[in-house]
């Protein structure tokens, strides 16, 4: 059974388009969620980390937000830009286990 | 640059040779990380290791055997391997186990014929 579930699968938009990106999770009991974000062929970067107390964390363009009771998060992208074509994966903490979803691949078109 | 380095990026191998992976960090982090990554899969994790000693394996097949000599480097031993073992095989590091802010290196990119 899938535990994190990441929703859409893919993504495009236009250049300048504010986005948003989902993740759900079974398990309501966690520590941390994480955004990652991932190249082709490269290894992942760590975006933002959302302790299991706080709500939301902001970096830049970026803000995400924690919802446990709902078991839901979403990485809300600001004014996107082409550079932010990628893989993005979010992750949680239960425990000592980080679970991934399977990612949104976002492709931000000039 | 994240900080942690791996080589090879890309590695090609027979079932029946035997190859290393290697993982460095200049993070000063304590605890690292194997990571499996196959195409339309979610990262899987494979081992973690906490100040040197391996506090998880999660079910991983004896022909992959992991080594940890100390805190910022780490290994990953391959024999016999089968092709449904091609993948991209990332590591990773945290300041701790509980901290959990990863940091990945860029990646072995693994195919076995």
């Amino acid at each position: 059974k899938q535990e994190v579930t990441q929703i859409p699968a893919a993504l495009s938009v236009p250049e300048g388009e504010n986005l948003v990106l989902n993740c759900s999770f079974t398990d309501s009991a966690i520590y941390n969620l994480q955004w990652f974000r991932q190249d082709p062929g490269k290894g992942l970067t760590s975006l933002l980390l959302i302790q299991s107390s706080q709500r939301e964390q902001t970096s830049g363009r970026l803000n995400a937000s924690l919802d446990k009771s709902s078991g839901r998060s979403t990485l809300y992208i600001a004014a996107s830009q082409p550079g932010d074509s990628a893989t993005y994966l979010c992750a949680r903490t239960s425990g000592s286990r980080l679970t991934f979803g399977e990612g949104t691949q976002l492709t931000v078109n000039p | 640059e994240t900080g942690v380095t791996q080589t090879p990026r890309h590695l090609v191998m027979g079932m029946t040779n035997k190859k290393s992976l290697k993982c460095e960090q200049h993070l000063g982090h304590n605890a690292m990380y194997w990571y499996k990554q196959s195409a339309k899969k979610p990262l899987e994790l494979m081992f973690v290791y906490n100040f040197k000693e391996q506090t998880e394996n999660n079910s991983v097949p004896s022909r992959f055997s992991p080594e940890c000599p100390n805190s910022s480097h780490l290994f990953l031993h391959l024999h016999t391997l089968q092709p449904e073992d091609s993948a991209l095989y990332l590591c990773a590091s945290s300041q701790d186990r509980v901290t959990e802010k990863l940091f990945f290196g860029s990646g072995t990119q693994l195919s076995v014929l």
